[in-house]
């Protein structure tokens, strides 16, 4: 079946670092990923979506020179956390219209100091 | 765009009973909706989904109930287990399996109790 591979699976920053999540399609070509935020107790908040060879189309609210998206290829989208602050702690997961439906990735867990 | 409510937000049951969990949603052209368990940490997996042309679909305990009329939707899931201990969630979109984004519900803690 479809499967999208992403990481870090973790990861730790410094205030005011750029942290950088993978989103890889393993057998399947996603033309487009979905990337949500989900903070502790709280639902899957659509942050953006990303199309390959396009610009990426963010969510009201959702500040696009913070939040850096790239989908160069079929296979691999990115999102770059820019200048990440505490408030930035998140729980980030990307998905893909793939398989029966929409893959997810195993999630990143951001956790900003 | 596309508004889902769920409800309720915590449920607690005892193993055996059942349980069942309610969404509605706002946009007329949403013709899939999904639901997926998350456990605490990992991602959410597909549990059951339901598509505007059926009205109920069953598989094994769990079964999801459409309204499309009503717009609304429901999760029921029988002889609960403690396994079944999770957060659900219910989602809409206008297709599944293509760019069309998938809005979510805030989420069920259920609980059940041994």
């Amino acid at each position: 079946g479809a499967v999208v591979s992403q990481h870090p699976s973790w990861v730790i920053c410094k205030s005011g670092t750029s942290v950088k999540i993978e989103c890889r399609s393993l057998d399947f070509q996603a033309t487009t990923m979905f990337w949500y935020r989900q903070f502790p107790k709280q639902s899957l908040m659509l942050m953006a979506t990303s199309n390959e060879g396009s610009k990426a189309t963010y969510e009201q609210g959702v500040e696009k020179d913070k939040f850096l998206i790239n989908h160069a290829s079929l296979t691999l989208s990115t999102l770059t956390v820019t200048s990440a602050h505490p408030e930035d702690s998140s729980f980030y997961i990307c998905s893909a219209p793939g398989g029966h439906g929409y893959t997810f990735g195993s999630g990143t867990r951001l956790t900003v100091v | 765009g596309e508004n889902v409510e769920q409800h309720p937000s915590t449920l607690s049951v005892q193993e055996g009973d059942s349980a069942v969990i309610k969404c509605t949603y706002s946009d007329s052209a949403s013709n899939y909706f999904p639901w997926y368990k998350q456990e605490l940490g990992k991602r959410p997996q597909l549990i059951i989904d339901i598509r505007s042309n059926v009205g109920e679909k069953k598989d094994q305990r769990i079964a999801v109930t459409l309204n499309k009329t009503a717009k609304h939707f429901s999760l029921h899931i029988t002889e609960t287990q403690p396994e079944d201990s999770a957060v659900y969630f219910c989602a809409a979109s206008p297709s599944g399996g293509s760019n069309y984004k998938l809005t979510f519900g805030k989420g069920t803690l259920l609980t059940v109790n041994p």
